[in-house]
């Protein structure tokens, strides 16, 4: 599994965007970015995921260089209860178990 | 509908008792994963269950930790003889079909302090 490399900690202020990076440098063919976020006290929970196209879902978007080295999870108008450890993992389709390293832990500020 | 609930949510034991602590997924997911966390870490995945597939140890510590799942339903964790480093919050997360195994869906945890 793929090796990722988040920045410890990021600030934004209510209704802006939140961009969170990832590098993803090691990150195979076959291999699927996922972020999960987990707010104070709760289990983690699904956020997004993609292979080399962008995608956009309900909670958030997520661009992937041209290269895949790098991604960033977009969190378009930021909200207090957007405030959580957001976590990107890089894993083979075919791998079932989540690898988890210690995230980018996002302070949202009114 | 409900999501995967976990018990008990707090467990303080001394060192070197066992315990037991227990998993219900969401009813028709087939795969069910236990992780622990440590205070002020990331997950670190323990076993994985898959239908009735021989399960995936490899990430457990030690042969203290042993865990077990009926069929598609309940399962348990179960730390012998417990140490002070086995404290931290256990989260079970369970996975619909394998086309979706890519989206967990946690407990909120069980915290364990070992005294």
């Amino acid at each position: 599994d793929a090796k990722t490399t988040q920045p410890p900690s990021m600030d934004c202020a209510e209704g802006r965007a939140a961009n969170l990076p990832c590098n993803h440098s090691t990150i195979s063919g076959n291999e699927y970015v996922y972020w999960y976020r987990q707010i104070h006290s709760q289990g983690p929970q699904y956020i997004i995921h993609g292979l080399k196209n962008n995608e956009t879902n309900e909670m958030a978007s997520l661009i992937i260089t041209e290269d895949r080295k790098s991604s960033t999870l977009i969190l378009p108008h930021a909200t207090l209860r957007d405030t959580a450890v957001y976590y990107c993992i890089g894993r083979s389709y075919n791998t079932d178990k989540l690898i988890f390293g210690t995230g980018t832990r996002l302070q949202v500020f009114p | 509908g409900a999501g995967v609930s976990q018990s008990p949510s707090n467990k303080v034991t001394e060192k070197g008792k066992d315990v037991e602590l227990r998993c219900d997924p969401i009813s028709g997911h087939t795969a069910l994963y236990w992780y622990r966390q440590r205070l002020g870490q990331g997950l670190e995945f323990l076993i994985y269950f898959q239908g009735n597939s021989a399960p995936d140890k490899s990430g457990l510590p030690s042969d203290r930790f042993s865990a077990e799942r009926t069929g598609e339903s309940v399962s348990t964790l179960t730390i012998q003889r417990t140490q002070q480093e086995d404290s931290a919050v256990y989260l079970c997360a369970s996975s619909p079909n394998y086309s979706k195994h890519y989206e967990q869906y946690f407990g909120p945890g069980t915290r364990l302090t070992v005294t």
